[in-house]
C-alpha cells in the first residue's frame, strides 16, 4: 500500500534560518506527492505537488520541495523562515491503487522562533 | 470567487441529537471528501464522492452518512451524536481527472456533551 512518513512530530527553527520538514514515501509505480499546511482552526491549504519533471518543485509562500527518487524522499524546504510559517505541515501521496485517494502523513508541527 | 464553505464553524450539542454538517463548493469540482481530524492530529477519510448520486465510505469507520444530490453540496449527517463524535470535520473537493490537489473548507469543530 502507498504511504508517507513524517519522522518528526515537531521542528523548531530560528527566524531567518533555512527550514526543512522531512517526508519519505512508499509507493508502487510513479509517486504523486503533495505538501499542505494547516494554520490553527483552519482547513488545509495546498502548497505544492510533484507529478513528474524537475526534482525541485516550487510552491506557495516561498516554499519548495525536493523529490529524491533514490532516497524516496520529498522534503519541504524554505531558505529563510518567518514566524508566520509556524503551522502544521502534512505530506501526502496519491494512492493509485485505492480510487486515487490522497493518503496524508501524520503531520509535523513547525515552530519558528523569533 | 470560487471557494469551499462549511457551516457551522463550531457546534456544541447534547448526546442523542441529530446533526447535519453542511459543505458547499463553488469550484465546479466533481470529487468531494469528508475527513475527521482530532486537533493537531492526522486526517482520516470518512466519506467521498465522485459526483451526483455517488457516495463511498472512506478508511475510517464512521457512523455518519452523506448524500450528494447536487454537485456543489455534500452534507454529512449524524443521526444520534455521541461524545466519541467530538472532533473537527473537514470537507474538501478536487477535480475528477488528473493528479489534482484537494481544496479544503475551514472545518467544523463539533463537541458532543
Amino acid at each position: 500500500a502507498q504511504s508517507v512518513a513524517q519522522p518528526e512530530d515537531q521542528v523548531n527553527v530560528a527566524e531567518g534560518n533555512p527550514l526543512t520538514v522531512k517526508c519519505t514515501y512508499s509507493v508502487s509505480g510513479n509517486p504523486y506527492l503533495f505538501w499542505y499546511v494547516q494554520y490553527p482552526n483552519r482547513g488545509l491549504q495546498f502548497l505544492l505537488k510533484y507529478i513528474t519533471g524537475d526534482n525541485l518543485v516550487k510552491g506557495s509562500y516561498g516554499f519548495e520541495a525536493e523529490f529524491n527518487k533514490s532516497q524516496t524522499s520529498f522534503h519541504l524546504k524554505k531558505p529563510s523562515a518567518l514566524v508566520s510559517d509556524s503551522a502544521l505541515y502534512f505530506c501526502a501521496v496519491r494512492d493509485m491503487n485505492r480510487d486515487d485517494k490522497i493518503i496524508f502523513g501524520k503531520g509535523t508541527r513547525l515552530h519558528i522562533l523569533p | 470567487e470560487a471557494d469551499i464553505y462549511q457551516t457551522p464553524r463550531y457546534l456544541v450539542i447534547g448526546t442523542g441529537k441529530k446533526i447535519t454538517l453542511e459543505c458547499s463548493q463553488t469550484m465546479g469540482h466533481d470529487k468531494m471528501y469528508w475527513y475527521q481530524q482530532d486537533p493537531g492530529m492526522e486526517l482520516h477519510l470518512i466519506h467521498y464522492s465522485y459526483g451526483v448520486n455517488s457516495t463511498e465510505k472512506g478508511d475510517l469507520s464512521s457512523e455518519s452518512t452523506v448524500s450528494r444530490i447536487r454537485t456543489e453540496h455534500f452534507p454529512l449527517t449524524l443521526e444520534s451524536a455521541r461524545p466519541s463524535h467530538t472532533s473537527q470535520y473537514l470537507c474538501a473537493s478536487s477535480e475528477l481527472q488528473g493528479v489534482n490537489e484537494q481544496f479544503f473548507g475551514p472545518g467544523t469543530r463539533l463537541t458532543v456533551l
